[in-house]
């Protein structure tokens, strides 16, 4: 079975500061994991993904995440937060068992002015 | 990234009622639909698969008699909540992709939802 935790329900920055998004993974296969973004009225949208090639993601919009093995982490990272990063963030977490994706609770990204 | 549609995106419905809700892929032939349903403040949870010409596969807990899924062609995938009760007022969203050729799905496209509130 697999499954992802995310740490924090919700973020409060301000602009220009960095971001941090915090996710434990769970996972019985070798994991491929994801974030994706979430803005109102909107699809989801796929920020990055890691599937077992180099453990620093880059994704757009300048996120990235890294995947740590020893600590089942994949962190997601901003080093300048903008507003329209506002939004909801999930983690998610796919095995070679059933490719299926298991969604984390979600990460609510606000961004003060 | 492709694009994929849902109608309507709000629909609100008496109790004993069926509703309809459409997913297509306008710019790519998805051999596979998923069906997810969210919840307020909770995360996606996965209800079925599509596969384009067989039926579809449901996940443990989800009833597949209320919630019927058709996925008639290669852009169009429907779910039909069944004699709807508030409790299946939700989020509804579905994504579509297509089967990689090193195995695995390709990624996921997901449109934008289908708010559904039964009264």
């Amino acid at each position: 079975a697999q499954s992802v935790t995310q740490l924090d329900s919700h973020v409060s920055v301000s602009e220009g500061t960095p971001v941090l998004l915090r996710c434990n993974y769970s996972s019985s296969y070798s994991p491929s994991l994801f974030w994706y973004v979430q803005h109102p009225n909107k699809g989801l949208q796929l920020l990055l993904k890691y599937t077992s090639a180099a453990t620093l993601v880059k994704g757009i919009n300048g996120f990235e995440a890294e995947f740590k093995k020893s600590e089942t982490s994949f962190h997601l990272t901003k080093p300048s937060a903008h507003m329209s990063d506002a939004a909801e963030y999930f983690c998610v977490v796919s095995d070679r068992n059933d490719y299926k994706l298991s969604f984390g609770a979600g990460t609510t990204v606000t961004v003060r002015a | 990234g492709a694009v994929v549609s849902q109608h309507p995106s709000r629909v609100i419905c008496k109790s004993g009622t069926s509703v309809k809700i459409e997913c297509r892929s306008l710019d790519f032939q998805a051999t596979t639909m998923f069906w997810y349903r969210q919840f307020p403040k909770k995360s996606l949870m996965l209800m079925a698969t599509s596969n384009e010409g067989s039926k579809a596969t449901y996940e443990q807990g989800v009833e597949k008699d209320k919630f019927l899924i058709n996925h008639a062609s290669l852009t169009l995938s429907t779910l039909t909540v069944t004699s709807a009760h508030p409790e299946d007022s939700s989020f509804y969203i579905c994504s579509a992709t297509t089967w990689g050729d090193s195995g695995g799905y390709n990624e996921q496209f997901f449109g934008p939802g289908t708010r559904l509130t039964v009264l």
